[in-house]
């Protein structure tokens, strides 16, 4: 099956800082969807933004991922850490299995 | 309000009780899944249905059971619950697979003692 990896754990910024949360994938799918869903205290998972397209950009709500299949990474980034990014974040792809493989969450915490 | 419902929000019981967790959505989706979310935040699937049609069983204990009546509803029956299952199961629907925007419920949070 699909596997991930993201990067581990806690992430601690302070406001205004570069984000760059790492995410690798391996799957057999040549063709894979790559998303990256965020998930705030007390809250369900929605989704953030997703990829298709090799080597293209993928923006939304001020983050920003580029899927490059070559190197299987789909890492998030945003150039400015707000408070309100505080939250766990899943990166997944999903493939001809049917099904989102979730990574196991970084946890972004920001703070002034 | 179009929306993904769970009931209940929240449900303590003990081991070897029967528990059941309802999933409605009202945004025309024709795919739903069930996914538990452990006390690490660990976010697996379990089923998923799609028009009423089982497309994902992903290797749970048998003592968890789907059930679909209808592609805007899909309940989790648990029989003889064990401590492990302590968790949130959160249900999500989108329209269509592959690269379809999941949108999830609220969650139910089983608590076993």
């Amino acid at each position: 099956g699909d596997s991930v990896t993201q990067t581990e754990g806690l992430v601690t910024l302070t406001e205004g800082l570069p984000v760059m949360l790492n995410c690798t994938y391996q799957t057999i799918y040549s063709n894979p969807f790559l998303f990256w869903y965020v998930q705030h205290l007390n809250e369900s998972p929605r989704l953030l933004l997703k990829s298709f397209t090799d080597n293209k950009r993928t923006e939304h709500q001020g983050f920003h991922a580029t899927l490059h299949k070559s190197s299987s990474s789909f890492h998030l980034q945003k150039s400015s850490a707000q408070l309100s990014d505080s939250a766990l974040y899943y990166c997944a792809p999903h493939s001809g299995y049917n099904k989102l493989t979730f990574g196991k969450g970084t946890v972004l915490l920001v703070s002034p | 309000e179009t929306a993904v419902f769970q009931t209940p929000n929240y449900h303590v019981t003990q081991v070897g009780n029967e528990v059941s967790f309802n999933c409605k959505q009202t945004l025309g989706h024709d795919t739903m899944y069930w996914y538990k979310q452990d006390s690490k935040k660990l976010l697996k699937i379990m089923f998923s249905y799609n028009n009423k049609q089982l497309i994902v069983n992903e290797t749970v204990p048998r003592r968890f059971s789907p059930q679909s009546s209808d592609k805007a509803h899909l309940n989790l029956r648990i029989k003889s619950v064990e401590p492990e299952d302590s968790a949130v199961y959160l249900c999500a629907s989108s329209y269509g697979q592959g690269g379809a925007e999941q949108f999830f419920g609220p969650g139910t949070r089983l608590t076993v003692l």
